[in-house]
């Protein structure tokens, strides 16, 4: 049982550029969470999916950020017009079921890096 | 806002010491508190705490919850440099009927020497 995938592993887009960023949850796993590392700080909750869709957002900036976990296939975060502060380490987990005593299982990440 | 805090931020130790990390929170919705392991990739789950006072255990790592005074610790014994890492304690916020959304604390970095 393969676990959480992202892809791409790094990824450098200019200013002004879109980012996809991918994740495909654990084989059975229907909840996928994304979370941003920032440089020096710890990791901040983005947005909660379920299967077409969006459970919690609060962690979204308002504007450039979506998120989609479609019907068929992996869970996008994608990023408009990119800018340096979007630089970071960014986190997907899946877990199986919505219930209590349900660990998150966290992907090896994306890191986007701005230039 | 939810907040958790860790301490210290960074522990240098040598093989075979014993340390304890910290975790304080203060959240408005408390549905479990994980400890999860990060070595530069993905973090690694070590343990989830939803109730005060029982101990969980994992090889030479343990935990334990005080849902009175807000706070939990991770004890590692014998150190080993295989245990270098930063060490991440999360607290599950999410409101209403959901679980998972996590609030997490800055880490502790811990470096264990030979």
């Amino acid at each position: 049982n393969a676990g959480v995938m992202q892809n791409p592993r790094h990824l450098v887009r200019r200013r002004g550029q879109e980012a996809r960023l991918r994740c495909s949850p654990m084989k059975g796993h229907s909840h996928v969470y994304w979370y941003r590392q920032l440089p020096e700080e710890g990791l901040k909750f983005m947005v909660y999916l379920q299967k077409e869709n969006i459970i919690d957002e609060s962690g979204m900036p308002k504007e450039r950020f979506s998120a989609e976990f479609p019907k068929e296939g992996p869970s996008i975060l994608r990023i408009q017009q990119v800018v340096r502060g979007d630089s970071a380490a960014y986190f997907c987990a899946s877990s199986p079921w919505r219930g209590q005593g349900t660990e998150a299982f966290f992907g090896q990440g994306t890191r986007l890096t701005v230039v | 806002e939810d907040k958790v805090v860790q301490s210290p931020l960074s522990l240098v130790v040598h093989e075979g010491d014993t340390v304890t990390l910290n975790c304080s929170y203060e959240v408005t919705n408390f549905r479990s508190l994980l400890w999860y392991k990060q070595e530069k990739k993905a973090p690694t789950f070590l343990f989830m705490l939803t109730s005060s006072g029982i101990e969980k255990k994992s090889g030479r790592l343990s935990s334990i919850l005080d849902k009175k005074e807000l706070f939990s610790i991770l004890n590692i014994t014998a150190t080993q440099t295989g245990d270098s890492a930063v060490y991440l304690c999360a607290v599950d916020t999410a409101g209403g009927t959901s679980y998972g959304k996590l609030t997490f604390g800055q880490g502790t970095i811990l470096t264990v020497h030979p």
